[in-house]
């Protein structure tokens, strides 16, 4: 079973930030956080993962908590593009499955 | 930028038949995995593969499945007898590596619909 706690759906207005939030309080310390997303019925696409550092890419920022019991992600500025299912996934560090163990996500919906 | 591919986009078949499907991963990568979505459900692990053997499979992936590496660029999944049931998306990804954090980060295809009637 995901190991993590997303809402259901969000919203927000196209060229606002949307931030996303999951919750992952039994996440131990070789567990990182990886972000997905899925464009209607598109494979998966990978958006960013962090450890215990904030990150920031291209696509995103990944804002981590100190006790790492919950993660945001933030899309700064978003487009109708951007509307998708989003993936919060823990990886275990070091372990030698590597299934991506997918929830049900949050469903962006970025509004016009 | 590469990415992986897949074939075909779409594949109806009649139960019990056998059915193919084809990927070919990003050229470097080394792991390789085959996901499946039901509609409206969630996108679920079959199986991953390294060096020409299966590193991990799910419940799902029963004796009807199959996945070879036949040359060095395809990645199959074969599924023997299909079932109704075995109607879904399925996605094969590649990775890199296997170790989270160290450029591991899994590149999905577009999928193959599979349609079993």
């Amino acid at each position: 079973d995901a190991k993590t706690t997303q809402p259901t759906s969000m919203d927000c207005a196209e060229g606002r930030a949307a931030n996303l939030p999951c919750n992952h309080s039994t996440i131990s310390g070789n567990e990182y956080v990886y972000w997905y997303r899925q464009i209607h019925s598109q494979g998966p696409q990978y958006i960013i993962h962090g450890l215990k550092n904030n990150e920031t890419n291209e696509m995103a920022s990944l804002i981590i908590t100190e006790d790492r019991k919950s993660s945001t992600l933030i899309l700064p500025h978003a487009t109708l593009r951007d509307t998708a299912v989003y993936y919060c996934i823990v990886r275990v560090r070091m372990d030698s499955s590597y299934k991506l163990i997918f929830g049900s996500g949050t469903r962006l919906l970025v509004r016009p | 930028e590469p990415e992986v591919t897949q074939t075909p986009s779409h594949q109806v078949t009649q139960m019990g038949q056998e059915v193919i499907l084809r990927c070919v991963p990003i050229s470097n990568h080394l792991y390789f995995y085959w996901y499946r979505q039901i509609l409206g459900q969630k996108v679920e692990f079959l199986v991953s593969f390294y060096n020409n053997e299966i590193s991990e499979k799910s419940e799902i992936f029963d004796d009807q499945f199959s996945v070879e590496r036949p040359d060095g660029s395809n990645f199959t999944l074969k599924i023997r007898s299909t079932k109704l049931e075995d109607s879904a998306m399925y996605f094969c990804a590649s990775s890199e590596s296997r170790l989270a954090g160290v450029d591991n980060e899994q590149f999905f295809g577009p999928g193959t619909r599979l349609t079993v009637l």
